[in-house]
């Protein structure tokens, strides 16, 4: 199946810093991604809608300014949380829309984000 | 706005044995999807199954089957033969289709699954 890599898997980080994760598509192109947070023992929350060349689209509730996204190429989307504060603390999935002949998600690994 | 409903926050079933897991959704579209995804204590999510709205033979992978029942707006999970590695978090999951849909998924809130030995 298609694979997608999520970097960093955990990272730790001070409050006040900025944090940036990749969602990388190794072996298909995908013009669209996702981004989610995930609450521990809860669902997926989606935060925004990654699209290549063209402004990502937030869901309602989610600081556009706190949560940077840029999807420069048809491989990679990154999600930059910036000054990052205790409460930003959560796991952070992404995935990507394969447009093969059954249209789906591929989730990347996640990246456990803990803000001291 | 569509909502995805799983009634079922935790379950258990002996190895070996099958067990149903329940998903209802609400929407006024016509042309949908809905999946089934696994995320282990790995957290990475694996898709188990798919079914597109227009088919009305449920899908089946394996030990995994679906019974999808339009109507009711209703889409379980049936697990056979259970496996120790059957053990996770599953969650239902609805996608719009069609030219304008954005494909966000709407995810159910997940059922715990662990399989005894």
């Amino acid at each position: 199946g298609a694979v997608v890599s999520q970097h960093p898997s955990r990272v730790i980080c001070k409050s006040g810093t900025s944090v940036k994760i990749e969602c990388r598509s190794l072996d298909f192109q995908a013009t669209t991604m996702f981004w989610y947070r995930q609450f521990p023992k809860q669902s997926l929350m989606l935060m925004a809608t990654s699209n290549e060349g063209s402004k990502a689209t937030y869901e309602q509730g989610v600081e556009k300014d706190k949560f940077l996204i840029n999807h420069a190429s048809l491989t990679l989307s990154t999600l930059t949380v910036t000054s990052a504060h205790p409460e930003d603390s959560s796991f952070y999935i992404c995935s990507a829309k394969w447009t093969g002949s059954n249209e789906k998600l591929f989730f990347g690994s996640g990246t456990q984000l803990s803000v001291l | 706005a569509q909502t995805v409903t799983q009634s079922q926050p935790e379950m258990s079933v002996q190895e070996a044995e099958t067990v149903t897991l329940s998903c209802t959704y609400d929407t006024s579209e016509s042309n949908y999807y809905l999946f089934w995804y696994k995320q282990p204590p790995s957290r990475q999510m694996i898709l188990v199954i798919r079914q597109e709205a227009y088919k009305q033979q449920n899908a089946t992978e394996n030990r995994f089957s679906v019974n999808f029942q339009k109507a009711a707006k209703s889409f379980s999970l049936k697990i056979s033969d259970s496996q120790l590695g059957d053990t996770a978090m599953y969650f239902c999951a609805f996608m719009k289709g069609g030219l304008s849909g954005t494909y966000k998924y709407i995810f159910g809130t997940g059922t715990r699954l662990k399989v005894l030995a």
